[in-house]
């Protein structure tokens, strides 16, 4: 099975980075994504990494190291709008099995 | 392009009442899941299909849960009879099984139907 965890909140201000670590265990591995959601809403996909590296789309990028178990998620140029719980998750074959979730919230 | 589309958004019972989910996924996609989350906690897997198969059913409640996807494309989800442990979002998302660059079978999730049994 996997084993998740990342932490449970953050706080940043407007125009800062912020940086959410996600750390898993696994018996199998296919990737790993990054999903974002708004309360109240669907979680939407961000990012998705399955080799070593750096995936940078915009102002959001994603790490991953798999001999270490480890993905971060970066948010630069915080806006308001990034005031949102962001899932973890781990994919082995078809199933995904997520993180709790890392509630971010951006302050003026 | 619409995405996955799920009603109601809200649903109020009685324990002991029956209750049904619908889930419309994205066209095109021949893979469906409907997941659970309870506040604060990421989503969890009840059930998979491919087309029209469940193809992993695995963590579903049989005893009280059940789901049919009958023509491979939307879906029900129903619980009968609820118990106050239900009250929770019921996700639905769906992916593509084709290998399109960049899609790596992403699931695409809907907004969720929300449940509390009273």
């Amino acid at each position: 099975g996997q084993n998740i965890d990342q932490p449970t909140e953050m706080t940043a201000t407007e125009g800062a980075i912020v940086q959410i670590n996600c750390t898993y265990q696994t018996s199998g591995f296919n990737g790993l994504f990054w999903y974002q959601q708004h309360a109240g809403e669907a979680p939407t996909f961000l990012s998705y990494n399955v080799l070593d590296g750096l995936e940078e789309k915009g102002r959001f990028s994603s790490f991953l190291s798999r001999s270490k178990g480890y993905s971060y998620l970066l948010l630069k140029e915080l806006q308001m709008k990034d005031s949102a719980s962001y899932l973890c998750a781990v994919r082995r074959d078809y199933k995904l099995s997520f993180g709790a979730g890392t509630t971010v919230t951006v302050r003026a | 392009e619409a995405g996955v589309v799920q009603s109601p958004r809200y649903k109020i019972i009685e324990k002991k009442q029956p209750v049904a989910f619908w889930c419309n996924p994205i066209s095109g996609h021949n893979t469906l899941y409907w997941y659970l989350q309870n506040l604060g906690q990421g989503p969890e897997l009840l059930i998979r299909y491919e087309n029209e198969e469940a193809v992993d059913d695995s963590q579903l409640p049989k005893d009280r849960f059940s789901a049919e996807r009958l023509k491979g494309v939307d879906s029900t989800l129903k619980i009968q009879p609820a118990e106050l442990g239900d009250s929770a979002v019921y996700l639905c998302a769906s992916s593509s099984s084709a290998q399109v660059e960049g899609e790596q079978n992403i699931q695409y999730f809907g907004a969720g139907t929300r449940l509390s049994v009273l």
